[in-house]
Order: C-alpha cells, then sequence, then structure tokens
C-alpha cells in the first residue's frame, strides 16, 4: 500500500517566519494530496490539497507544491502566527477516497 | 463543506465492555469512514462504510471488533466492543463530498476513549 513518510516532526518558527512541512509518497499512482491542521482536541480541518495535474497552489498564506516526478510535495505557511500553532498532516490517495496519512508535524510559533 | 458531528465527544469505559459511537452528517453523502488516531500518532483507516452493504475493512481490523452500521446517506456507527486500554485513542469519522474526480474528505470532531 502506500506510505507517506513527513518531516520534519516537530517545527518550531518565531511568528513572521515561514514554515516549510515536507511529504514523500511511495505509490506513483497517488494524485491527491490533501494537508490537514489538527488543533488540541479536535479533529483534522482541510487547510488545503492538491491534485496530481497540478504543481503548485496557493491560498492566502499557504502554499502546496508537488513534484511528481521526485514523489514529493509540501507546505509552506508564510507569516506565520500564534494560531497557526497545531499539528499538521500530509495525505496521499490513489483514488481520491483511501487517504495514507504521515505521521504529522507539530508546529509551534513562537511569539 | 459538511458539518459531522459525533457522539460521544468522550468517554471512560471499562475493561470488556462496549461502546458505540454515532457519526451524523449534516447532508447525505455516499462514502463515510472511520479512523484511529493513537495517541500522539497519526490517522489509521479502520473502514470504509457505504449506504446499503457491508462496511469494507482495512488490514489489522476485523468486523467483530469494530461492528459499523450505515443505515442511511447521513448516519453511521462504530462500535468498538470488548475493549481492552489498547482501544483507548482517538475514533474519527469523515465523508467525502465533491464532483467525480474532484472529492474531498472532512473530519469529524472525534470521540476520545479511554479504556480503563
Amino acid at each position: 500500500g502506500e506510505n507517506v513518510e513527513q518531516h520534519p516532526s516537530t517545527l518550531s518558527v518565531q511568528e513572521g517566519d515561514s514554515a516549510v512541512i515536507k511529504c514523500t509518497y511511495s505509490d506513483s499512482a497517488s494524485n491527491y494530496f490533501p494537508w490537514y491542521k489538527q488543533e488540541l482536541g479536535k479533529g483534522p480541518q482541510l487547510i488545503i490539497d492538491i491534485r496530481s495535474n497540478v504543481g503548485e497552489k496557493k491560498d492566502q498564506r499557504i502554499a502546496v507544491t508537488l513534484n511528481k516526478t521526485a514523489k514529493h510535495f509540501s507546505l509552506h505557511i508564510t507569516e506565520t502566527q500564534p494560531e497557526d500553532s497545531a499539528v499538521y498532516f500530509c495525505a496521499a490517495s490513489i483514488d481520491d477516497y483511501k487517504l495514507s496519512f504521515g505521521a504529522g508535524t507539530t508546529v509551534t510559533v513562537r511569539a | 463543506s459538511a458539518v459531522i458531528s459525533q457522539k460521544p465527544s468522550r468517554d471512560i469505559c471499562q475493561r470488556g465492555t462496549s461502546l458505540t459511537i454515532q457519526c451524523q452528517v449534516d447532508s447525505q453523502v455516499t462514502m463515510m469512514f472511520w479512523y484511529r488516531q493513537q495517541p500522539g500518532q497519526s490517522l489509521t483507516l479502520i473502514a470504509t462504510a457505504n449506504q446499503g452493504s457491508e462496511a469494507t475493512y482495512e488490514s489489522g481490523f476485523v468486523i467483530d471488533k469494530f461492528p459499523i452500521s450505515r443505515p442511511n446517506l447521513t448516519f453511521s456507527t462504530l462500535t468498538v466492543s470488548n475493549m481492552s486500554p489498547e482501544d483507548s485513542s482517538i475514533y474519527l469519522c469523515s465523508v467525502d463530498q465533491g464532483g467525480w474526480a474532484q472529492e474531498t474528505q472532512y473530519f469529524g470532531p472525534g470521540t476520545r476513549l479511554l479504556v480503563l
């Protein structure tokens, strides 16, 4: 099955700086790559996703890039704010619904 | 996006007992999913539940331990049977929404289970 690796496991950034989380996947047939943010005591919230026919997608301070050749995709958060502190999960899917998740990245934004 | 609720939000149970978790969606959806998130860990898919058919379980999960019902297009239940402390986890339901090749998966708030 699909194997998704996520790095780093923890990330501490100064408020206003950028944060980058990277994921690699094993199955070249994967075509859908969502990112979720999970705050303490809550369920995962979809923050951005990208499909294999697109190389980059941006939504305000959040962007995702996809390199199909290298089988990796990344989440970029610019101008980080304290409310960006959370656990972030990447995921990959072949068929749009069966998601394989990375191990998660705990992001801490220092004020 | 779909609004998903789960009951109970949390529970403390004794080993050997069973707990049924409910998942309610505010719109009709074809596919619903149940995930387990062990403490400090990532999400693992337990099973896929489609209305009108038996749930499809992932490797390592069996129907006797995690029976699932899907009586209609807005509701599903997951039962954690004969619980042990190893079943202490967050249980999450999710749904798929969107058109063909544009499906997006949304999660409920989770049920936090502690087994003593």
